[in-house]
């Protein structure tokens, strides 16, 4: 799988959006980007992926660049509840290999 | 809505004892991963079921060994404990091997004196 790099801490204000940046230079056409959050030891919770298009869900909005070599994950309005370690994850599916692998993940601290 | 269920929440075992952590998947969730998060460290892959088969196998020490059982849940057998084997384990399940999102169970905090 590809390697991500992603920024080590960000802050925002709640309210505001949380843009997350990842950056996955060396991904595959077949290689998916996903994106989970660890909350204080709780178990990862999916937020959303795509392939090369923008999706959007409920929970957040991503973005993925036009020669899929970074994407951008948006919290439209962040919340104190929105604080936790956020996870760009590079996905292939060859076969019977679908795990997650996970970095180091963006500490996203939200504000008052 | 159901989610994944992780028997036992907390467990503290002697060195050199054995453990035995539960995973009940979602239902018709045929898929179960196992993963390792040791202290201030990131998620790990163990490894994963597909329809009762092993799938894929990450770093999952000799001294651990799983399997998956008809009705799908599974179960992660820890033998010989090191101290180092002090983390939080998670067991995570989804409806196949293809892009189908993992959803999380809350995990086991495993501690070894």
């Amino acid at each position: 799988d590809a390697k991500t790099t992603q920024p080590t801490s960000m802050d925002c204000a709640e309210g505001r959006a949380a843009n997350l940046p990842c950056n996955h230079s060396t991904i595959s056409g077949n290689e998916y980007v996903y994106w989970y959050r660890q909350i204080h030891s709780q178990g990862p919770q999916y937020i959303i992926h795509g392939l090369k298009n923008n999706e959007t869900n409920e929970m957040a909005s991503l973005i993925i660049t036009e020669d899929r070599k970074s994407s951008t994950l948006i919290l439209p309005h962040a919340t104190l509840r929105d604080t936790a370690v956020y996870y760009c994850i590079v996905r292939s599916f060859t076969g019977t290999a679908s795990k997650l692998t996970f970095g180091t993940g963006t500490r996203l601290q939200v504000t008052l | 809505a159901a989610g994944v269920i992780q028997s036992p929440r907390h467990l503290i075992k002697e060195k050199r004892e054995t453990a035995t952590l539960k995973c009940y998947p979602i239902p018709r969730h045929d898929t179960v991963y196992w993963y390792q998060q040791g202290p201030g460290q990131d998620p790990q892959f163990l490894i994963s079921f597909y329809e009762k088969m092993q799938s894929d196998k990450g770093s999952i020490p000799d001294r651990f060994s799983a399997q998956q059982f008809s009705d799908y849940h599974s179960e992660l057998n820890m033998s010989s404990l090191e101290l180092g084997d002090s983390a939080l384990y998670f067991c995570a399940s989804s409806l196949g091997l293809g892009v189908y999102e993992q959803y999380f169970g809350p995990g086991t905090r495993l501690t070894v004196t």
